[in-house]
């Protein structure tokens, strides 16, 4: 099993411009959400899905679109970069009850000038 | 609503030395608690986690926790720290939304630690 894969794994973005990052697993986790690291503020929910089609609203979710179509497939997309959007990102999945463990992705360390 | 406290961003031990990482939780019912480790540059791992049962919980690498509900605490130790435990550790609490029952994961700021030799 390759687990949480994510790319790229590293963005440089000019401000305005909209890019995809791309989170895939293979574990058949219903359950997939995308955080951001910041420094002194630990991970904080973007985004998150339930299940193929169904996705809803994290903590930060303002500048960010996200969809399912699959249940291996859960895709980011900056709309319009900003340079507040700097940040490393990180997709999860788990089987979605609240004891489950979340898997990580390695990240993608985006940069906004 | 639910949050997480770790005390100290940076903890620096000696190799050799007991590892104490804080953590205490705000939540208006009982949470399952996670401690995730994050080597440089990779994602996240779990490290524990408590759901039901035992208080005293194990995990990889020497680690343990004790889930403590009167001091809303959920604090991580090692008796003998090793250098390649430098890495950032992040606890967590996680609810059931009203939504299907699936998790709502609140992390802690994280806490670095670092080993000297």
């Amino acid at each position: 099993n390759a687990g949480v894969t994510q790319t790229p794994k590293f963005q440089v973005l000019k401000t305005g411009q909209s890019m995809t990052l791309q989170c895939a697993q293979d574990m058949n986790h219903e359950y997939m959400s995308w955080y951001r690291q910041d420094p002194g503020m630990g991970l904080r929910l973007i985004h998150y899905s339930v299940g193929a089609g169904i996705t809803d609203q994290g903590e930060v979710p303002n500048g960010y679109n996200v969809s399912r179509s699959t249940t291996e497939d859960f895709p980011l997309r900056l709309l319009s970069a900003a340079p507040s959007q700097t940040s490393v990102y990180f997709c999860a999945s788990s089987y979605g009850g609240a004891q489950e463990t979340q898997y990580f992705g390695p990240g993608t360390r985006l940069l906004v000038l | 609503a639910q949050s997480v406290t770790q005390l100290g961003s940076h903890v620096s031990v000696s190799e050799g030395a007991l590892v104490l990482l804080r953590c205490n939780y705000s939540s208006s019912v009982p949470p399952y608690l996670f401690w995730y480790v994050q080597y440089p540059n990779q994602g996240l791992q779990l490290l524990l986690k408590y759901t039901t049962g035992a208080t005293l919980v194990k995990g990889i690498n020497g680690f343990e926790a004790e889930f403590k509900k009167s001091e809303t605490s959920f604090h991580l130790t090692k008796p003998s720290a090793h250098m390649s435990d430098a890495a950032e550790y992040f606890c967590a609490v996680s609810l059931a939304l009203s939504f299907g029952g699936y998790q709502k994961v609140t992390f802690g700021i994280g806490t670095k630690l670092q080993v000297i030799p």
